[in-house]
């Protein structure tokens, strides 16, 4: 049984940062790729990075580049994503994903971050 | 960067009606194309990945199509519990990144 925990939700003041985590099970982090993917409120999916199957570092989206780092601690089998200088835009759930070939077959029930001042 | 266009942007329909999403990719993306199911405040579900191949547990009345830049999702019968936003997915090789389509909003007639 595959299971990602997410930590809970974060509520941040704006150039802040935040860090989300995903501890995962099933061997997700020694086997599979996984990412990190967001969605505003009453918005669509956005893929932010993760580990590509084909790559052993991390990718991003070219949009966060520079203001997002991913780690992955595969001995705890926890993933974490950490997003600096936050602005009122970056207010979503953050989901981490199980990346399965091309596609994402296990999700976290998401994290929700809020931006405000 | 590959976009994904899907259309239409909403449908209404009844339960027991058919229904075909589409999305459209900016070039080819092979038969790299998923299709998730997501209801409000739920995680996305996968339904189908590489073009036409169900998931674990998806009934038999989803079934996706397509290759290149031209998808589909239909729905054979559409059940209660399928109104819902569904979106595509592609991978792409290089850069290495996935893209989601805008979605589609199935909604009850």
């Amino acid at each position: 049984q595959v299971h990602l925990v997410q930590s809970g939700a974060e509520v941040k003041k704006p150039g802040s940062s935040v860090k989300v985590s995903c501890k995962t099970s099933g061997g997700t982090l020694t086997m599979f790729a996984l990412s990190w993917v967001r969605q505003a409120p009453g918005q669509g999916l956005e893929w932010m990075g993760g580990s590509i199957p084909i790559s052993t570092t991390p990718n991003f989206a070219q949009k966060f580049q520079g203001r997002l780092t991913i780690t992955a601690d595969k001995s705890t089998g926890t993933a974490s994503m950490e997003l600096s200088n936050l602005r009122s835009e970056d207010t979503a759930v953050y989901y981490c994903a199980r990346g399965n070939g091309s596609d994402f077959d296990y999700w976290g029930l998401g994290t929700l971050v809020t931006v405000s001042s | 960067e590959i976009v994904l266009t899907q259309s239409p942007a909403t449908l209404s329909l009844s339960p027991g009606e058919r229904v075909t999403l589409s999305c459209r990719a900016s070039q080819s993306v092979g038969n790299y194309l998923a299709w998730y199911q997501q209801k409000p405040g739920q995680a996305p579900r996968l339904l189908i990945y590489d073009a036409s191949s169900r998931a674990t547990g998806i009934p038999a009345r989803f079934s996706g199509s397509g290759s290149g830049t031209d998808f589909t999702l239909t729905i054979s019968t559409l059940e209660p519990e399928d109104f819902a936003v569904y979106y595509c997915q592609q991978r792409s090789h290089w850069p290495p990144e996935y893209t989601f389509g805008q979605g589609t909003k199935l909604e009850i007639k």
